[in-house]
């Protein structure tokens, strides 16, 4: 398994620029969730989904939106790209084992705005 | 605001020692919590988690202590390597459903040889 995969890996761009950040998972998780870290921060919750059809807002959801179509992937679309969207964003995904709330995570995607 | 954190910023060590990181949590109601550690430029991995109806929990080298009285959680790293520096998160549900997690803002541990 591939695990989850985040594309892409960098990306540079201009003040109100789109851009759509792709995630998919291979693992047939149900839940699937994306976070921001800023630099020395911890991971804050941007959206998440427990199933294809279903998001839900996390913490931060303000300049981005998500949709979920299939169980494998959640992109992250960024609408009017602003300096404060400066931040490394990471995907994740856990399964329908309630015994442990483990995410897995994909490599991330440096995203800067200038 | 944050209802997860951790006490100290960084932590130095030297390699053999045993290592300790606190997090301390403001729900009391959280019933799941959970440590992930992070390598510079990858995304965090899973450690080890533990649920509150457990003081204690054990893996391979490392160890989960968990006062509900006081709400704090620690992560107990035994004979610290190098490969062990990192930043360590701790975490817990958002709900008992475990629909998500909230993160605290981390502890940098750097190990010396």
């Amino acid at each position: 398994n591939a695990g989850v995969t985040q594309t892409p890996k960098f990306r540079i761009l201009k003040i109100g620029q789109s851009m759509t950040l792709q995630c998919t998972q291979d693992m047939n998780h149900n839940y699937m969730y994306w976070y921001r870290q800023d630099p020395g921060m911890g991971l804050k919750l941007i959206y998440y989904s427990v199933g294809a059809g279903i998001t839900d807002k996390g913490e931060v959801p303000n300049g981005y939106n998500v949709s979920r179509s299939t169980t494998e992937d959640f992109p992250l679309r960024l609408e009017l790209a602003a300096p404060s969207q400066t931040s490394v964003y990471f995907c994740a995904s856990r399964g329908r084992d309630f015994s442990s709330y483990e995410q897995y995570f994909g490599p991330g995607t440096r995203l800067t705005v200038t | 605001g944050e209802s997860v954190g951790l006490h100290l910023p960084t932590l130095s060590v030297q390699e053999g020692d045993n290592s300790i990181i606190n997090c301390a949590y403001s729900n009391s109601a959280s019933d799941y919590f959970i440590w992930y550690k992070q390598e510079s430029g990858k995304g965090p991995q899973f450690i080890i988690d533990i649920r509150s109806n457990m003081d204690k929990r054990q893996g391979q080298r490392v160890t989960v202590l968990l006062n509900k009285t006081v709400k704090h959680l620690s992560l107990q790293i035994a004979a610290t390597q190098p490969g062990d520096s990192a930043v360590y998160f701790c975490a817990e549900s958002l709900n008992q459903a475990g629909t998500a997690l909230i993160f605290g803002k981390g502890t940098t541990l750097s190990v010396s040889s």
